[in-house]
């Protein structure tokens, strides 16, 4: 099993760009979800899915879409690049679509280094 | 708001030096209080989950705690090979994780 792959691990864009990471398990999870790391301000939940067809909104969704078509796969795009979306972005995913009260576990990608100029 | 504060950010341990690293959270609806450790340039890794007050989890050199208002992560005898960052995670309702910033952890031979 690959686990959790992400796809570019590195990308540079310049201001107003739009691009697609992309994120697939080999897993069969049910819940997969896009977080993004910045320094001092830790994980951020930017948004999740917890089946095919279902999406939903995190914390920081302003400027990115994503889509669930396949259980495997759940892309993330971004419209209109901002420096201010220079950043490191998890892909995790779980078995469980409640994934806050049956488990916690949440499998991780390797992450994407994105830097906007 | 609900919200994971982890302390402290940065802690310098000799090998064999046991320590403890702190998360404390919004005590409100608490459903879940998880520990991940990060590796430089990786992503977080799964390590325990806590469900009450009470609990204890264990692994290796790695012992984690609950209380009604913080957990504790206790590293006893500290090996060089444990240096990561250690991130604690709360969860409020069924299908999002609050993640706080993180303790980064240095073990010196």
């Amino acid at each position: 099993n690959a686990g959790v792959t992400q796809t570019p691990k590195f990308q540079v864009l310049k201001t107003g760009q739009s691009m697609t990471l992309q994120c697939a398990q080999d897993m069969n999870h049910e819940y997969m979800s896009w977080y993004r790391q910045d320094p001092g301000m830790g994980l951020r939940l930017i948004h999740y899915s917890v089946g095919a067809g279902i999406t939903d909104q995190g914390e920081v969704p302003n400027g990115y879409n994503v889509s669930r078509s396949t259980t495997e796969d759940f892309p993330l795009r971004l419209l209109s690049a901002a420096p201010s979306q220079t950043s490191v972005y998890f892909c995790a995913s779980s078995y469980s679509s409640k994934v806050g009260v049956r488990t916690g576990e949440l499998f991780f990608g390797e992450g994407s280094r994105l830097t906007v100029l | 708001e609900d919200q994971v504060t982890q302390s402290p950010e940065a802690l310098r341990l000799q090998e064999g030096e046991s320590s403890s690293l702190n998360c404390s959270y919004t005590v409100s609806g608490l459903r879940g209080l998880f520990w991940y450790r990060q590796d430089p340039g990786k992503g977080p890794e799964f390590l325990f989950t806590l469900y009450s007050a009470g609990e204890e989890k264990e692994k290796e050199r790695l012992k984690a705690t609950l209380t009604k208002k913080e957990s504790f992560l206790h590293i006893t005898a500290p090996k060089p090979e444990d240096s990561a960052t250690y991130l604690c995670a709360a969860s409020y309702n069924t299908d999002k994780l609050i993640f706080g910033t993180g303790t980064r952890l240095q073990v010196f031979p």
